[in-house]
């Protein structure tokens, strides 16, 4: 049982690069959720997947695209990659947004610079 | 907009030391409470959370919370930390009755203990 699994972990791209992060979780969780940290601003959400098949923005979703490809995997993509999305990105999941109450499961997160 | 307010972003203390990490939120209506920790290399994990009953809950570590309704508080505290509670701290809040339930994160606060 591995939780949140993202890849890759640490990624270095050129302004205008595009490149997709990869989110799976094996916990059969219906919904799941991208998020960026950065210093000082804490983490914000990016986009959302209520479930299999539906995706929704969150606070800061401009820049990004997202596919919710099954059940299991919720990935990230930057079409053409800015300086002000370096960040840290974190993936999570809950069985159902109402089982954020209880627990909501992260990844270990991608370091991503984009230069 | 409804926000989260962490007004301690870098904490450092001695071993022993008392502790006491500032949240307030912004929203009138009822909501959640959740502290979640970061350990250096690692993934967020859940504290500690409040939905309602007693206003004082205790969490993982020894860590515990007091909600404050009448000033939107949920202020972590621990009276004696240890070198191994150097971290980074979220409060977080779930805003329910908005439709989809997602948590909203603080800016987070860097706590450094020295041994």
């Amino acid at each position: 049982n591995a939780g949140v699994t993202q890849t890759p972990k640490f990624q270095v791209l050129k302004t205008g690069q595009s490149m997709t992060l990869q989110c799976a979780q094996d916990m059969n969780h219906n919904s799941m959720y991208w998020y960026r940290q950065d210093p000082g601003m804490g983490l914000r959400l990016i986009y959302y997947s209520a479930s299999e098949g539906t995706t929704d923005k969150g606070e800061v979703p401009n820049g990004y695209n997202v596919s919710r490809l099954n059940k299991r995997e919720f990935s990230l993509r930057l079409e053409s990659a800015a300086p002000s999305q370096t960040s840290v990105y974190f993936c999570a999941s809950s069985f159902t947004d109402r089982a954020i109450n209880e627990k909501l499961f992260f990844g270990s997160g991608t370091q991503l610079s984009v230069l | 907009a409804q926000s989260v307010s962490q007004h301690n972003h870098h904490v450092i203390l001695s071993e022993a030391a008392s502790l006491e990490l500032g949240c307030n939120y912004s929203y009138g209506g009822t909501v959640n409470l959740f502290w979640y920790v970061q350990y250096p290399g690692q993934h967020l994990q859940l504290l500690l959370k409040y939905f309602s009953g007693d206003p004082l809950v205790k969490g993982i570590k020894g860590f515990e919370a007091e909600f404050i309704k009448s000033k939107f508080s949920f202020n972590l505290r621990k009276p004696s930390v240890q070198w191994s509670d150097t971290a980074e701290y979220f409060c977080a809040v779930n805003l329910l009755n908005t439709g989809f339930q997602k948590l909203v994160f603080g800016t987070g606060t860097r706590l450094l203990v020295s041994p």
